[in-house]
């Protein structure tokens, strides 16, 4: 099946304690893309990768890193998690960036105190 | 830079009447626009996309949307809703004909069906 998986789903941590969030997908797709979804803002981009060894922020990068290593997986990666980072978090893939649909992956609820 | 404005966060609509999703942008440059729709606890899903082309995009779902660049707007439209359309719409846009593929979202609009 088609899809793009997410791991954790769910996560409370600690400020401070470095965490890696995972995100592949079996598509194929050379685009991936990291968003975080908070009450009222909507989602905000966070990093995203045209393909491997290629990333880009996008409007809320600051606190997170990315790698895209193999073409399959993006990982997101926060070394040193604060509480404004508590959110709902998606990886998206698209065969090719924007003009092609992008899928998105269930979703990960971070909670950091 | 570009941005995208939901005017509306939230919009009841009694059942099977006709309901429209306001959304405007501002970008200096030729845009991508797309609506996404996420159910309660689930992720986004397109809805349609304007990339170029006719003004008028069909959606999924019986969704249409109108691009006007005059006006620079992207309105999301359904002439007769189903209970099943109750969730969270989003506007976004993109810059992607100048290969910049990052994307902005607006803040959502929750579409409430009402019996």
């Amino acid at each position: 099946e088609a899809q793009v998986t997410q791991n954790p789903r769910y996560l409370i941590t600690v400020t401070g304690k470095k965490l890696t969030v995972t995100c592949s997908q079996n598509m194929n797709h050379e685009y991936m893309s990291w968003y975080r979804q908070d009450p009222g803002l909507g989602l905000r981009q966070i990093y995203y990768s045209m393909n491997v060894e290629v990333t880009d922020k996008g409007d809320v990068p600051e606190g997170y890193k990315v790698s895209r290593k193999e073409k399959r997986n993006f990982p997101l990666i926060l070394e040193s998690p604060s509480p404004n980072q508590t959110s709902l978090y998606f990886c998206a893939s698209s065969l090719y960036g924007l003009e092609s649909e992008q899928y998105f992956g269930p979703g990960t609820r971070l909670t950091v105190t | 830079a570009q941005s995208v404005t939901q005017l509306d966060s939230q919009v009841p609509v009694f059942e099977e009447a006709p309901v429209e999703l306001r959304c405007n942008y501002s970008s200096s440059v030729s845009v991508y626009l797309f609506w996404y729709v996420q159910y309660p606890n689930q992720g986004l899903q397109l809805l349609l996309k304007y990339l170029s082309g006719s003004t008028l995009v069909k959606g999924i779902n019986g969704f249409e949307a109108e691009f006007n660049k005059s006006q620079t707007s992207f309105h999301l439209r359904k002439p007769s809703v189903h209970i099943s359309d109750t969730a969270e719409y989003f506007c976004a846009v993109s810059e992607g004909m100048n290969r910049d593929d990052k994307i902005i979202f607006g803040k959502g609009t929750r579409l409430h069906i009402l019996p």
